[in-house]
């Protein structure tokens, strides 16, 4: 069965540091670009983190640079985001995704259910 | 860094109905590029769109989008009482990923 799977998510205090996991299944997982988006309660999506299938390139949303760090084990067949120095307006609903070709097309084409972030005092 | 700005916020309309969905980018991006998601209250974001105008797998064909350079839009022929949903475009440029802030199709 093809499916992402996001763990790690749970409540912290600002200033803290949290892991996030994306466990893969059902396709090749090295050779897909994996990314994280996340939304806040009652908000829209928003672009996180992404990184190639090889893991030769990482890309963050300004909002996370120097804070969050993606990176992955693909004899694992997992993703990870490594959220350090977390601040309240980093409470969201974290998801997985994964990067898929299509001819010339590129586009999110799989999605984990999401696992929680609560960021409060 | 794009802006993907969608219009309306909110959409009310009623079954049957034809719904027109804008998507206004802060700078020319690919067709190729471009997507629209679907997301229901509690669900994961559903991919409907892929460059631009190709539905993806078991989409209905009253889906349909259109669009390229700065503006695109997304097309619901005739809405059925699953498709009230929020609608969000999609695109890749660079070193960036970015989401429009929704459009929510709700029941008038």
């Amino acid at each position: 069965q093809v499916q992402l799977v996001e763990s790690g998510g749970g409540g912290v205090q600002p200033g803290r540091s949290l892991r996030l996991s994306c466990a893969a299944s059902g396709f090749t997982f090295s050779t897909f670009g994996m990314h994280w988006v996340r939304q806040a309660p009652g908000k829209g999506l928003e672009w996180v983190a992404g990184i190639w299938h090889d893991e030769r390139e990482e890309y963050y949303a300004d909002f996370v640079k120097g804070r969050f760090i993606i990176f992955r084990d693909n004899s694992k067949s997992t993703l990870y985001l490594q959220m350090n120095s977390l601040r309240v307006e980093d409470a969201a609903v974290y998801y997985c995704t994964r990067d898929r070709w299509e001819g010339y097309e590129k586009f999110f084409d799989l999605w984990g259910r999401g696992t929680l972030v609560s960021v409060s005092s | 860094e794009v802006v993907l700005t969608q219009s309306p916020g909110t959409l009310s309309l009623s079954p049957g109905e034809r719904a027109t969905l804008s998507c206004r980018a802060s700078q020319s991006v690919s067709s190729s590029y471009l997507a629209w998601y679907q997301q229901k209250p509690g669900q994961t974001p559903r991919l409907l769109i892929y460059g631009a105008s190709r539905r993806a797998t078991g989409i209905p064909d009253r889906f349909s989008g259109s669009g390229s350079g700065t503006d695109f839009t997304l097309t619901i022929s005739r809405l059925e009482p699953e498709d009230f949903a929020v609608y969000y475009c999609y695109q890749h440029g660079g070193s960036t990923w970015t989401f429009g802030q929704g459009t929510k199709v709700e029941i008038k």
